[in-house]
């Protein structure tokens, strides 16, 4: 039932591994995002993808990689990770066309030891 | 920078009352939309308006646009506890749903 999902929901891990977030929608959307939202609750776009394209590309560092097997996906792969790292990354879609509300999913709270 | 800026960062009133909370931006928007985010929650959205419009109603939330003072407002009326959530304003200067979201206001709704 759930619109957007997210994998894992936590992520505990060392400096310097390289790690992936899963993200599915079934709400049959054509543009899926990704967000960071930091200690203090700032939320910032990351990428944002329609059609399996990427669109928009924030300044992230080339170390965060976005995947997109199938416009219903998009997954994210963050390679060397390190202390900065750590915050909540939300997973949303939303319909094509503009004037569209997001869908979130529950975020995935990645901790960086 | 950020384009949405909340007012007040936290509110805190009993059942019954109203809260309202207050969003700027700084450049033109094609529309504003605000969310809801409970604790350990993803957003959910809650109402969309566009640049053209000055308010919106959707059951107990009232939203308004001023866009000469790039200002908007988010008013619950009655509130319940199950309000208590951290609110953000989303501002689309595309119009192609690309959003930028201010840092929100923490409320909490006390029985």
């Amino acid at each position: 039932d759930t619109a957007v999902s997210q994998t894992p929901k936590y992520l505990v891990t060392q400096m310097g591994n390289d790690k992936s977030i899963k993200c599915e929608q079934n709400l049959g959307h054509d543009t899926m995002y990704w967000y960071k939202q930091d200690s203090k609750k700032f939320l910032k776009i990351m990428f944002s993808y329609n059609n399996k394209e990427l669109i928009i590309n924030e300044t992230v560092p080339n170390r965060f990689s976005p995947k997109s097997p199938d416009k219903a996906h998009l997954n994210l792969h963050i390679n060397s990770l390190e202390l900065g790292d750590s915050a909540v990354y939300f997973c949303a879609s939303s319909k094509d066309g503009g004037l569209q509300p997001q869908h979130f999913g529950d975020g995935t709270r990645l901790s960086i030891l | 920078s950020q384009q949405g800026e909340e007012d007040p960062q936290a509110l805190s009133i009993q059942e019954g009352e109203n809260a309202t909370m207050n969003c700027s931006y700084k450049t033109s928007i094609n529309n504003l939309q605000w969310y809801r985010q409970n604790s350990g929650r993803g957003l959910v959205h809650l109402i969309l308006i566009r640049s053209n419009e000055r308010e919106k109603h959707s059951g107990r939330l009232r939203v308004t646009l001023d866009t000469s003072k790039k200002s908007s407002s988010l008013l619950i009326t009655a509130s319940r506890a199950a309000d208590t959530a951290s609110y953000f304003c989303a501002t689309d200067t595309s119009g192609y749903s690309t959003l930028t979201f201010g840092k929100g206001t923490m409320l909490l709704v006390s029985p």
